[in-house]
């Protein structure tokens, strides 16, 4: 099982370009969630999926959106990308929110310059 | 505003020693809490959940549950120099997680 797999790895972007981070998994978890980690700091909630078909926003939804069409795949859609969405982006699944974890994906480092 | 707080440390601890890593939440209907290590540059892996009231011994790792005071805790014992890592709190409410901004552990050789 290949898990939760992000791509890119790394992004560089230049300020009012717009990009999408891609992440599926295979392990039929219906719960799916975008995470922005900055340094020194926690995880930030940003979109999350109970679901194919819906999604809802987190904690930090402005300047990001998402879609789930498939229980596979939750690719996070950036647009107009600004400095202050430089930052790791985790994507994640779990089976359920009780008695278990997420397991996450590798990570998206991304700079907007 | 759901929070989990937790210590950022530095947490320096001697090889061989138990670190104590602790964290509280705000809100009372959390019903399942998290820890998860993180090295630097990578992803979170999930160490240990727990759900019910009192202790869960996994390995060397003990997580402590007490939802009357809203405290979390993970114990590790014989401290080893791999356990060097980021500590992250995490709570779930709902359909979401709440994720402190985690602790810093060093473990000295």
């Amino acid at each position: 099982n290949a898990g939760v797999t992000q791509t890119p790895k790394f992004r560089i972007l230049k300020i009012g370009q717009s990009m999408t981070l891609q992440c599926a998994q295979d392990m039929n978890h219906n719960y799916m969630y975008w995470y922005r980690q900055d340094p020194g700091m926690g995880l930030k909630l940003i979109y999350y999926s109970v679901g194919a078909g819906i999604t809802d926003k987190g904690e930090v939804p402005n300047g990001y959106n998402v879609s789930r069409s498939t229980t596979e795949d939750f690719p996070l859609r950036l647009e107009l990308a600004a400095p202050s969405q430089t930052s790791v982006y985790f994507c994640a699944s779990s089976y359920t929110t009780r008695g278990y974890g997420y397991t996450f994906g590798s990570g998206t480092r991304l700079t907007v310059v | 505003q759901k929070e989990v707080e937790q210590n950022s440390g530095p947490l320096s601890v001697p090889e061989g020693a138990i670190a104590s890593l602790n964290c509280t939440y705000s809100d009372r209907g959390s019903q399942s809490f998290f820890w998860y290590r993180q090295y630097s540059g990578k992803s979170p892996e999930l160490i240990m959940f727990i759900y019910s009231n009192g202790d869960k011994e996994d390995g060397r790792f003990t997580a402590q549950l007490n939802k009357a005071s809203q405290y979390v805790s993970l114990l590790i014992r014989d401290s080893q120099p791999s356990d060097s890592a980021t500590y992250l709190c995490a709570v779930s409410t709902g359909n979401q997680f709440y994720f402190g901004t985690g602790t810093s552990l060093t473990v000295i050789p």
